[in-house]
């Protein structure tokens, strides 16, 4: 039971480019969750799911769109990156949202 | 909308000692519930404890307790017999009974001293 994984861990772009990051989970958990981590500013919410073939905007959507293909998979992606999406990107699942969220180890993106 | 507040961007303690993290939240919902989470230098965020706003008995894990103030929209988290794994990001989240989102704090780092 690998719980929540995301691949890559660790990228560099170059401004302009595009990327995917893949979050799957092996929980069979309903919801699933792209967080990005600034310093100073805590975890913020990009989009999440909450099952197969849904997405819907957090706090900070603009410049990344989402897939729910598969129910295990939620991937984001990056079209055009900028240096502001600097940042540690989370993936998180949750069996539905009253219950916790289980967190991915994280995906460090620099754009330069 | 609601806003979590943590004041402490660090604290510090000593290993054995008993140590309080603040965190204050804001809203007008009666419902909802309150998270701990740490986030070691591994960067993994684990659930330390969770609170139910309807239960008036402050949750407890081992040696993690909270003191909940639902009028005083307070939700302190008090680690007692403090370890040198406990050194860590520790952040206050709150999650409306009827959302999917949790909103987070800006977090506290402590630093536990042998």
């Amino acid at each position: 039971n690998a719980g929540v994984t995301q691949t890559p861990k660790f990228r560099v772009l170059k401004t302009g480019q595009s990327m995917t990051l893949l979050c799957a989970q092996d929980m069979n958990h309903e919801y699933m969750y792209w967080y990005r981590q600034d310093p100073g500013m805590g975890l913020r919410l990009i989009h999440y799911s909450v099952g197969e073939g849904t997405t819907a905007k957090g706090e900070v959507p603009d410049g990344y769109n989402v897939s729910r293909l598969k129910k295990q998979n939620f991937l984001l992606g990056l079209e055009s990156a900028a240096p502001s999406q600097t940042s540690v990107y989370f993936c998180a699942s949750s069996p539905d949202g009253a219950y916790e969220q289980y967190f991915g180890p994280g995906t460090r993106l620099t754009v330069t | 909308a609601q806003t979590v507040t943590q004041s402490q961007p660090e604290m510090s303690v000593q290993e054995a000692e008993t140590v309080t993290l603040s965190c204050t939240y804001d809203t007008s919902e009666s419902d909802y519930y309150l998270f701990w989470y740490k986030q070691p230098p591994s960067r993994q965020m684990i659930l330390v404890i969770r609170q139910e706003a309807y239960k008036q008995q402050n949750a407890t894990e081992n040696r993690f307790s909270v003191n909940f103030q639902k009028a005083a929209k307070s939700f302190s988290l008090k680690i007692s017999d403090s370890q040198l794994g406990d050194a860590a990001m520790y952040f206050c989240a709150y999650r409306s009974w009827n959302t999917d989102k949790l909103i987070f704090g800006t977090g506290t780092r402590l630093q536990v001293f042998p």
